[in-house]
């Protein structure tokens, strides 16, 4: 079964950049979607952007010029890269993959890293 | 974008009928897919995939869950309901796939 799993620092400076890894096992990343989605306090939850089979990207427009998604396909992990976060972007961060036929909903999820932006 | 209202909670009796709402702020359906999905999510887990496109049951949920609905209102319906489906309850819409997916805020589903 495909299982996710983030990871990454807990704790980011202000102007900093956050990266986090999610780790892939039961299922390639060179096939199907892949993306992150991360819930606020409070509860709001926000799609941050995929990478694709193909490597192909694409970012939520209030993010595109923070947001960087890559991907290792020799380790089956992909990552996220925030740039210039702010105190707004303290959240609880998942990576998922999508549904098999196309990129609608998002039927795996990790078990999500809380990520604290903080000086 | 896509705005998505849900209300913010709702109480029910152990074995009694929930049923959550979902608006969308415009049509969400493309022929006759009806591209709205639920997810429930317990403390301190992940969210969890319901129903995807409106009606269709996740993989090992049980038949207790329900979707309905389309153009821009969705139910969530939960009959009968049992302590574990205590949690929040997500809509999300893929309407404006691949560029933009939007979730609901959340309904919070408590014992009355």
């Amino acid at each position: 079964e495909v299982q996710l799993q983030e990871s990454g620092p807990g704790l980011v400076k202000p102007s900093q950049s956050l990266s986090l890894t999610c780790s892939v096992t039961g299922y390639s990343i060179t096939s199907n979607y892949w993306g992150w989605i991360r819930k606020f306090p409070g509860n709001k939850m926000e799609w941050m952007g995929y990478i694709s089979y193909s490597g192909s990207t694409s970012y939520n427009p209030s993010l595109k010029s923070r947001i960087s998604i890559t991907r290792d396909t020799s380790k089956n992990q992909f990552f996220l890269q925030l740039n210039s976060v702010t105190t707004e972007d303290t959240a609880t961060y998942y990576c998922a993959r999508y549904s098999i036929s196309s990129p609608h909903w998002f039927a795996y999820w990790g078990q999500g890293t809380l990520v604290t932006v903080s000086s | 974008d896509i705005v998505l209202t849900q209300s913010p909670a709702l109480a029910v009796s152990l074995g009694q009928r929930a049923t959550i709402s979902c608006r969308a702020s415009q049509s969400v359906s493309i022929s006759r897919y009806n591209l709205m999905h639920w997810y429930q999510q317990k403390p301190g887990q992940q969210p969890k995939l319901l129903i995807y496109r409106a009606s269709n049951l996740a993989s090992g949920i049980p038949a207790r869950f329900s979707g309905s609905g389309s153009g821009t209102d969705f139910t969530l319906t939960i009959n009968p309901v049992q302590a574990d489906d205590i949690a929040t309850y997500y809509c999300q819409q893929s309407r404006e796939s691949p560029y933009m997916y939007t979730f609901g805020a959340g309904t919070k589903l408590e014992l009355k």
